[in-house]
């Protein structure tokens, strides 16, 4: 299957402070990329979807100021959590659609984003 | 899209078939039904998708039945590896629409 990466694979950060994450399609290009974030035991909640050169949409209860996102190319998504909180702490994950026919969505790996 | 129901927890021999049941009673005729499972720590992983027939893969095998409502994953040989939580998840194939995950189901494989 298609191969997506995330960087960092993981981050520890202060309160207060902005953190950027990187969603790489390495062997395809991606009409469109999912951001999702995970609990712990729990399961992946959508945050946003975001397509090339458009504004994202968020999913209700997303702040959209707090959780930038900017789709700048076919490749690639990142995902800003600024003024982040002890309780942003969580499992972030992205996902892209190869659009067209097949249509199939493939997942990165993963950052995990820890809050002092 | 429509909903689904897992078991929330299975357990599995090591060597032996794993067979995950999905109930999606609601399901549209032009909505696909997906696997993907998630090991600990890590991004989901796609699995297998189905329409109508049965598929099968090098991973699994998906067994439809024929009015649709419910399905199986079969793991012909669970390994240790399989240890993971299966998600079961009915779409559309066209479009823009996400993939929705539910609570899956938490298989453990036993050596």
């Amino acid at each position: 299957g298609a191969v997506v990466s995330q960087h960092p694979s993981w981050v520890i950060c202060k309160s207060g402070t902005s953190v950027k994450i990187e969603c790489r399609s390495l062997d395809f290009q991606a009409t469109t990329m999912f951001w999702y974030r995970q609990f712990p035991k729990q399961s992946l909640m959508l945050m946003a979807t975001s397509n090339e050169g458009s504004k994202a949409t968020y999913e209700q209860g997303v702040e959209k100021d707090k959780f930038l996102i900017n789709h700048a190319s076919l490749t690639l998504s990142t995902l800003t959590v600024t003024s982040a909180h002890p309780e942003d702490s969580s499992f972030y994950i992205c996902s892209a659609r190869t659009g067209g026919l097949n249509n199939e969505q493939f997942f990165g790996p993963g950052t995990r984003l820890t809050v002092l | 899209d429509a909903k689904t129901t897992q078991p929330p927890s299975m357990d599995c021999a090591e060597g032996r078939a794993a067979n995950l049941p999905c109930n999606h009673s609601t399901i549209s005729g032009n909505e696909y039904v997906y696997w993907y499972r998630q090991i600990h720590s890590q991004g989901p992983q796609y699995i297998i998708h189905g329409l109508k027939n049965n598929e099968t893969n090098e991973m699994a095998s998906l067994i439809i039945t024929e009015d649709r409502k419910s399905s199986t994953l079969i793991l012909p040989h669970a390994t240790l590896r399989d240890t993971a939580v299966y998600y079961c998840i009915v779409r559309v194939r066209t479009g823009a629409n996400n993939l929705f995950f539910g609570t899956g189901t938490r298989l453990t494989v036993i050596p």
